[in-house]
């Protein structure tokens, strides 16, 4: 039961231009959620977050957007750069929770 | 500045053996967390330890499967009798807080490979 879903495996974004990375979850209990970003044969690193309270949170060139009632989050990145091409995990928590549940991941291509 | 240190990074074991994977936290962390990536899926949750507790183990199948976080030295993910379905890369991650801090840090992974 995939309570965190990312339909989109792959996506490719020409340098400069916004990537956005969309994340989709079943559980209304769910009130924290955050990205990571993998590279291969590392561990996710946290790149940013938001809890339930607020609709968007922004760090530098990362934006992450919050639509609880479409029980929607998307990450953009702007402007994309080469080094940002990696997998991007989203993951999402309960009030108390330990676990993380995370997203199947999207895998994303900047193009120089 | 060490982060989360898993090893080994590799291991290949042969149906029916057993596997030892360890995970030490980041200095100050005293919460562990164990993941486990299955190919083309994401990370599933396994186990929540602080030391010498098993906090969460929701996530751990019920056999075979067994994890601790002793007063000293690292955490142990154990895994009896491995499976071909137990290949997988494993993740550790740790915080200091547990759920108040929401941020886990997490180690290289170790990926294990049953032949």
């Amino acid at each position: 039961d995939q309570q965190v879903k990312q339909n989109s495996p792959s996506l490719s974004v020409q340098e400069g231009r916004i990537s956005i990375l969309n994340c989709d979850y079943t559980n209304s209990m769910f009130d924290y959620f955050l990205w990571y970003k993998k590279y291969p044969a590392e561990g996710p690193t946290f790149l940013i977050s938001i809890s339930s309270i607020k609709d968007k949170n922004e760090d530098g060139r990362f934006t992450v957007f919050l639509n609880k009632s479409a029980k929607h989050l998307s990450l953009h990145i702007v402007p994309s750069q080469p080094g940002d091409s990696a997998v991007y995990f989203c993951a999402a928590s309960g009030m108390g929770g330990n676990q993380f549940y995370f997203g199947t991941g999207t895998s994303l291509t900047v193009i120089p | 500045n060490a982060g989360v240190m898993q090893n080994p990074r590799h291991l290949v074991r042969r149906r029916g053996q057993e596997a030892r994977l360890r995970c030490s936290p980041m200095k100050g962390h005293s919460h562990v967390y164990w993941y486990r990536q299955l190919p083309e899926e994401g990370l599933k949750f396994m186990v929540y330890l602080q030391k010498e507790n098993i906090i969460d183990e929701s996530g751990m199948p019920k056999e075979r499967f067994s994890a601790e976080f002793p007063k000293e030295g690292p955490s142990i993910l154990r895994i009896q009798q491995v499976v071909r379905g137990d290949s997988a890369a494993y993740f550790c991650a740790s915080s200091r807080l547990g759920t108040d801090t929401y941020e886990q840090y997490f180690g290289p992974g170790t990926r294990l490979t049953v032949t």
